[in-house]
């Protein structure tokens, strides 16, 4: 079985509408991460959790909001979606700490959102 | 600010031949992590190598090494012996002391039969 996995992996939806994309890992770890990429910019950082009670937005935020339910699930939700945010949503996750554990992160499969 | 610049778009290699692929980043941390990422058509990312800025030793996975030149803040990957598989979009990334990562924008790389 997967250690992170992503739902749904696939969605096409239209413009205003209210997505979530959710995260569960299995891994133990407490560190989450939303990421999108996007052709030719790479992968940029949306949101990250640090422990259940811990948010943070990354370079990215405008638009998505989170919610960290408990130490294994993470959601990005677009509160009313717009075709730029036509993208490939990644979920992560890394260890706690310092050092070379805590900046390893772990990815799962992607979700492909198309906006309309 | 924190940078990762891949330089190049795409790369093409031989099958059974060398190729390498380049990094460069900026930072002010002296303590500091590199990764490689590979990301195949499945879209799933993968980690390649991963690399300790304190250590002098470059990091080697089976036909992957990578250069790591600290005084030039360059990371370089180099696959040997190209496979079929190695098809891909690979990411350097660098996690500068903060917990977070900072992502390269990808060099796409074609194996030739």
């Amino acid at each position: 079985d997967a250690d992170v996995t992503q739902t749904p992996r696939n969605r096409i939806t239209k413009t205003g509408k209210r997505i979530m994309l959710e995260c569960s890992q299995t891994k133990g770890h407490d560190r989450m991460y939303w990421y999108r990429q996007d052709p030719g910019l790479g992968l940029r950082l949306i949101y990250y959790s640090f422990d259940v009670k811990d948010i943070n937005k990354g370079e990215i935020s405008d638009g998505y909001s989170v919610s960290r339910q408990a130490q294994a699930k993470f959601s990005l939700s677009l509160e009313s979606a717009i075709p730029n945010q036509t993208a490939l949503y990644f979920c992560a996750t890394s260890d706690f700490g310092r050092g070379l554990r805590a900046n390893e992160q772990f990815f799962g499969p992607g979700t492909r959102l198309t906006v309309l | 600010a924190q940078t990762v610049t891949q330089s190049q778009p795409e790369m093409s290699v031989q099958e059974a031949e060398t190729v390498t692929l380049s990094c460069t980043y900026d930072t002010s941390e002296s303590d500091y992590y590199l990764f490689w990422y590979k990301q195949p058509p499945s879209r799933q990312m993968i980690l390649v190598i991963r690399q300790e800025a304190y250590k002098q030793q470059n990091a080697t996975e089976n036909r992957f090494s990578v250069n790591f030149q600290k005084a030039a803040k360059s990371f370089s990957l180099k696959i040997s012996d190209s496979q079929l598989g190695d098809a891909a979009m690979y990411f350097c990334a660098a996690g500068f002391g903060n917990e977070k990562l900072t992502f390269g924008t990808g060099t796409r790389l074609t194996i030739i039969p």
